[in-house]
């Protein structure tokens, strides 16, 4: 079964540009989630999908983030305009429904100068 | 600060145990998970924990859950270099959703 895939793995841009994540999750899985994760720190939660609707935005900083899964499957990750303190690893996650186990995806590693 | 806390570094010698520790918040949780990290790597499910559980084992692996004292332990038997990571702690909180502490970096030295 193939795991979460995401793209790019690595992006540098500098301040004040846009940037954008996309992300696969495993086939069938209802729930996606997307993570930030800065260095010396565990992932913290942006947002959250169970199929193509927001169940849980309430950490995703809205005037520069954006997300959306159209059709339930992929899911991008926007950022306009990046900011410094947006350098870090983003991680996507699914599961098949929100009370199940997530599995992650290999992080965009993203730095902003 | 992380409501998980977990201790940042543990050195190992190859072939000892390892045990790392972790204290979570809420005594709701579900699930206790944790995950492994590699270099330039996503996080990998390594176990999880059901909260009406004291202890699990799974291969190498041995998990013990202090509900009382809202403890979590990792214990990896024969610990070899490819053992060297950050492993983080998480607990379900809120619908499921994970909190994570900030990792513990295991060396393993040989």
């Amino acid at each position: 079964e193939a795991g979460v895939a995401q793209s790019p793995r690595y992006k540098i841009i500098e301040k004040r540009q846009s940037v954008a994540f996309w992300c696969n999750p495993i086939s069938g899985h209802a729930t996606l989630y997307w993570y930030q994760q800065i260095l010396g720190q565990g992932p913290k939660l942006l947002i959250q999908f169970q199929n193509n609707g927001v169940v849980d935005d309430s950490q995703l900083p809205k005037d520069r983030f954006s997300a959306e899964r159209l059709k339930g499957v992929d899911s991008t990750l926007k950022i306009q305009p990046a900011k410094l303190e947006d350098s870090a690893v983003y991680l996507c996650a699914s599961s098949p429904s929100v009370e199940e186990t997530q599995y992650f995806g290999p992080g965009t590693r993203l730095l902003v100068l | 600060g992380e409501d998980v806390e977990q201790s940042l570094f543990l050195s190992v010698r190859e072939g000892d145990s390892s045990v790392i520790n972790c204290t979570y918040t809420d005594s709701s949780s579900t699930y206790l998970y944790w995950y492994k990290q590699e270099p330039g790597a996503g996080l990998q499910l390594l176990t999880y924990i059901f909260s009406n559980m004291d202890m699990k084992q799974d291969q190498r692996l041995t998990v013990l859950l202090n509900k009382k004292d809202k403890h979590l332990s990792l214990r990896i038997a024969d610990t070899q270099t490819g053992d060297s990571a950050i492993y983080f702690c998480a607990e379900t909180v809120n619908d499921y959703k994970l909190s994570f502490g900030a990792g513990t970096t295991v060396t393993v030295r040989a």
